[in-house]
């Protein structure tokens, strides 16, 4: 099992442009989210969803979307980056369950220029 | 709103001397409270979780319901744990996990 997968793993782009970046499961989890880590900031949330149809915005939505068609996939679209978009982005998955273990994917490190 | 806050940045220690990464969080209910560990070249993963109880490479963490507090211990700390430890918390009803802002452990040989 690869667990859960991102790509690309490392990006660059010019201000203004737009791209998704890509996250897949194939633990069959239900909860999967999406985290910015910046340097001193830690992990901040984006969006998460709690199945297939439901998503939610977290605490740091603003110039980002999310959809979530399948269980599997889970893509986070960047629309007319910007500089403070810089940051490496991770992608985890859950079970249902209050205390279940996060499961994160390796990262994708994005810089805006 | 709920907060989980890591006071220390960096933390030195030598090799078998004693470690302690504080936690502290602000949540009037009853919480749901993780370490994950984050070392070089590696995915973020869990270390432990409060209602397991359990020790995991030596480290343990106790909640303290009265201080709010969920601080890392490990009687003596090996080279292998340096890394970036963030603790996590998840408050009653919620789906979201908030992370503090990470210390990062370095042990000095």
């Amino acid at each position: 099992n690869a667990g859960v997968t991102q790509t690309p793993k490392f990006r660059i782009l010019k201000i203004g442009q737009s791209m998704t970046l890509q996250c897949t499961q194939d633990m069959n989890h239900n909860y999967m989210y999406w985290y910015r880590q910046d340097p001193g900031m830690g992990l901040k949330l984006i969006y998460y969803s709690v199945g297939a149809g439901i998503t939610d915005k977290g605490e740091v939505p603003n110039g980002y979307n999310v959809s979530r068609s399948t269980t599997e996939d889970f893509p986070l679209r960047l629309e007319l980056a910007a500089p403070s978009q810089t940051s490496v982005y991770f992608c985890a998955t859950k079970t249902s369950g209050r205390a279940g273990e996060l499961f994160f994917g390796e990262g994708s490190r994005l810089t805006v220029l | 709103a709920q907060r989980v806050t890591q006071p220390e940045k960096l933390l030195s220690v030598f090799k078998g001397a004693p470690v302690e990464l504080k936690c502290n969080y602000s949540y009037s209910g009853s919480p749901e409270l993780f370490w994950y560990v984050q070392y070089s070249r590696q995915r973020l993963q869990l270390l432990l979780r409060h209602i397991s109880r359990e020790s995991i490479k030596g480290f343990t963490a106790d909640l303290n319901k009265g201080e709010t507090s969920f601080h890392l211990k490990k009687p003596f700390a090996q080279e292998e744990d340096s890394a970036m430890y963030y603790c996590a918390f998840q408050g009653a009803g919620s789906y979201q996990l908030t992370f503090g802002k990470g210390t990062k452990l370095s042990v000095i040989p």
